[in-house]
């Protein structure tokens, strides 16, 4: 059980466009998402809390109006990384709270944006 | 907010011989203390969990250690092997009072087992 489905896995886009990436729990209810960024060789870092029916909280830094998140339903949440730069190549990976302290993630996307 | 600090960045043991890897922890409340195994590209996977009310726990190679005075906690691995090989990360959150609560990372350990 505890299922994050998470696509697309890969994603090549250019710079300017815009990018969205899913997260679903497929057997469970999460009202609670979080996302995370990962560049190479570096750890994960947490870039926004994504909160079902209401806004996002996002971390220090992160900028909300270029990483949208949209948790309209108790099993899907959206990232989009508007007007894609090289710089926003990177991992993003979604994960779950999963009870008794325990965390479940998705497989995670890897954009390059050329 | 909570911040981890991993210790080593990188570790090369032989095979068979033990590895430590140590983190230490700001937010006293924290009180889930889990370790990630994660292969190039690949998701995080749970090796191993400890929870605050527990100083020790162990399964088969693999052990952790809590300190929750000092704030600081460990990962053992015993008999490694070249497949252990790979990058770990520890991570703390108050998970165990809500699933809002975010998990935070340490910055990782490249572990490589020589033959």
């Amino acid at each position: 059980g505890a299922v994050v489905s998470q696509h697309p896995s890969w994603v090549i886009c250019k710079s300017g466009t815009s990018v969205k990436i899913e997260c679903r729990s497929l057997d469970f209810q999460a009202t609670t998402m979080f996302w995370y960024r990962q560049f190479p060789k570096q750890s994960l870092m947490l870039m926004a809390t994504s909160n079902e029916g209401s806004k996002a909280t996002y971390e220090q830094g992160v900028e909300k109006d270029k990483f949208l998140i949209n948790h309209a339903s108790l099993t899907l949440s959206t990232l989009t990384v508007t007007s894609a730069h090289p710089e926003d190549s990177s991992f993003y990976i979604c994960s779950v709270a999963v009870g008794q302290g325990g965390y479940t993630f998705g497989s995670g996307t890897r954009l390059t944006v050329v | 907010g909570e911040n981890v600090e991993q210790h080593p960045s990188t570790l090369s043991v032989q095979e068979g011989d033990s590895a430590v890897i140590k983190c230490t922890y700001s937010d006293s409340a924290s009180n889930y203390f889990p370790w990630y195994k994660q292969e190039l590209g690949k998701r995080p996977q749970l090796i191993i969990d400890i929870r605050s009310n527990v100083g020790e726990k162990k399964d088969q190679r693999i052990a952790v250690t809590l300190n929750k005075t000092a704030k600081h906690f460990s990962l053992h691995i015993t008999e490694t092997q070249p497949e252990d090989s790979a990058v770990y990360f520890c991570a703390a959150s108050m998970g165990l009072t809500g699933g809002g609560n975010k998990l935070t990372f340490g910055t990782g350990t490249q572990l490589k087992v020589e033959l």
